[in-house]
């Protein structure tokens, strides 16, 4: 069983358009996040979420939204996607936030044409 | 140190070589140090989470050790093997932050 999943894993869109990554956690954790993996391979928070609180890094453009269903679901939408936003996406999940190691799950890949 | 700093970039070693990686991280506010190991294809799996100072942890030929007022931390693997090859990440988080500052990571390639 997959602890944390993503799909799609591979995404190729037009500049302009809007679109959804998904992600799944079935490890009963309380907390969830967007990572996004920038050109230099490092890995940035965009959000941390759970059942009480959104907190979103304030360098992430309006144009990223999480959206959250119930706790086992964090997506991640993206309107008017431009070109800079192609990179690895990487969704994870923890029982807290402090001491609980993250669970990252395999990645998007978004290439914006 | 603002930023999580790892050292070295990369590193080539051979089979049967111990090795050890050093993360530094900001020392004031300091809550947790986690330890990640990230085969290349796949995602970034997590090793360690430290927290008190002059803690060490140990997985199999894997360790860390902490010391949170000077702001480091070290990665040993002892005896490395083809299959240890990966990237390795720490990331810190201090008391009044949410989210994991992570490193460049240490780039580890074992050649038997």
């Amino acid at each position: 069983d997959t602890a944390v999943s993503q799909t799609p894993k591979y995404l190729v869109t037009q500049m302009g358009n809007d679109k959804s990554i998904k992600c799944e956690q079935n490890l009963g954790h309380d907390t969830m996040y967007w990572y996004k993996q920038d050109s230099k391979k490092f890995l940035k928070i965009m959000f941390s979420y759970n059942n009480k609180e959104l907190i979103i890094n304030e360098t992430v453009p309006n144009r990223f939204s999480p959206k959250s269903p119930d706790k086992a679901h964090l997506n991640l939408h993206i309107n008017s996607l431009e070109l800079g936003d192609s990179a690895v996406y990487f969704c994870a999940s923890s029982q807290g936030t402090a001491s609980g190691g993250r669970f990252f799950g395999p990645g998007t890949r978004l290439t914006v044409l | 140190i603002l930023n999580v700093e790892q050292s070295p970039q990369s590193l080539h070693v051979q089979e049967g070589d111990s090795t050890n990686f050093t993360c530094s991280f900001p020392s004031s506010n300091f809550y947790a140090l986690h330890w990640y190991r990230w085969e290349t294809a796949k995602s970034p799996e997590a090793l360690f989470v430290m927290t008190l100072n002059g803690d060490e942890k140990k997985k199999g030929r894997i360790s860390a050790t902490l010391n949170t007022k000077e702001g480091y931390s070290y990665l040993y693997i002892k005896g490395s093997q083809p299959e240890d090859s990966a990237t390795y990440l720490c990331a810190s988080l201090s008391n009044s932050g949410y989210a994991l500052n992570f490193g460049k990571g240490t780039s580890l390639l074992v050649t038997p």
